[in-house]
């Protein structure tokens, strides 16, 4: 257990269906993160939020849109998906002081998407 | 931040120390090493990390040459559950850029 929560575990979606992912982090972090991980690709950045501000946004399509009510808490909304979007969708937090702590980012287990 | 070379596999016998290398011959002097894995079908598990000196948790070790042109992790007893791909990430701590860039890393399995 990292202290990072993810639901669901598993997702089937459509492509006209929206549906949200949700992270929890109970670690006191202040820094939220949204990965994707393809089949045998690197994971890829997509989202960042500070502080509940969003500080980087990676070149992701709008039909994925982040919302971070606090810096406990951290969604992905997904609407009208393509098939190519199936991933594994991880969820990081990481603390905010200490030389070289702060981008210790600790991961969620990851939601697995499929989009049919 | 630097870019770094890990071989992309190593295999090791179980109760042996891994050794992982990684080299990062661009690395500046601001910038810290960090090692991550993920074993299939799971998140991303921090290791350890370090800037100059060796390091040592209970997870793992971390030596990183005098140069700092290179570093290892060492594993010291593998087991069947170390088996995982391994990341070695060179970049800068703090600021306002979080940004973790993950390579493809190095499949470590370990075999009975």
């Amino acid at each position: 257990e990292t202290g990072v929560t993810q639901t669901p575990r598993h997702l089937v979606m459509g492509m006209t269906n929206k549906k949200s992912l949700k992270c929890e982090q109970h670690l006191g972090h202040n820094a939220m993160y949204w990965y994707k991980q393809s089949a045998k690709k690197p994971l890829e950045l997509m989202f960042v939020y500070n502080f509940k501000e969003q500080t980087e946004n990676n070149s992701v399509p709008s039909r994925f849109s982040p919302e971070c009510p606090n810096s406990s808490h951290l969604f992905l909304h997904l609407h009208t998906l393509q098939p190519e979007d199936s991933a594994l969708y991880l969820c990081a937090s990481s603390p905010k002081s200490g030389r070289g702590v702060r981008d210790t980012q600790y991961f969620g287990p990851g939601t697995r998407l499929t989009v049919l | 931040d630097a870019k770094t070379t890990q071989p992309t596999s190593m295999d090791c016998a179980e109760g042996r120390a891994a050794n992982l290398p990684c080299n990062h011959s661009t690395i500046s002097g601001n910038e810290y090493v960090y090692w991550y894995r993920q074993i299939h079908s799971q998140g991303p598990q921090y290791i350890i990390h370090g800037l100059k000196n060796n390091e040592t948790n209970e997870m793992a070790s971390l030596i990183i040459t005098e140069d700092r042109k290179s570093s290892t992790l060492i594993l010291p007893h593998a087991t069947l559950r170390d088996t995982a791909v391994y990341y070695c990430i060179v970049r800068v701590s703090g600021g306002s850029n979080y940004k973790l860039t993950f390579g493809k890393g190095t499949l470590l399995t370990v075999n009975p």
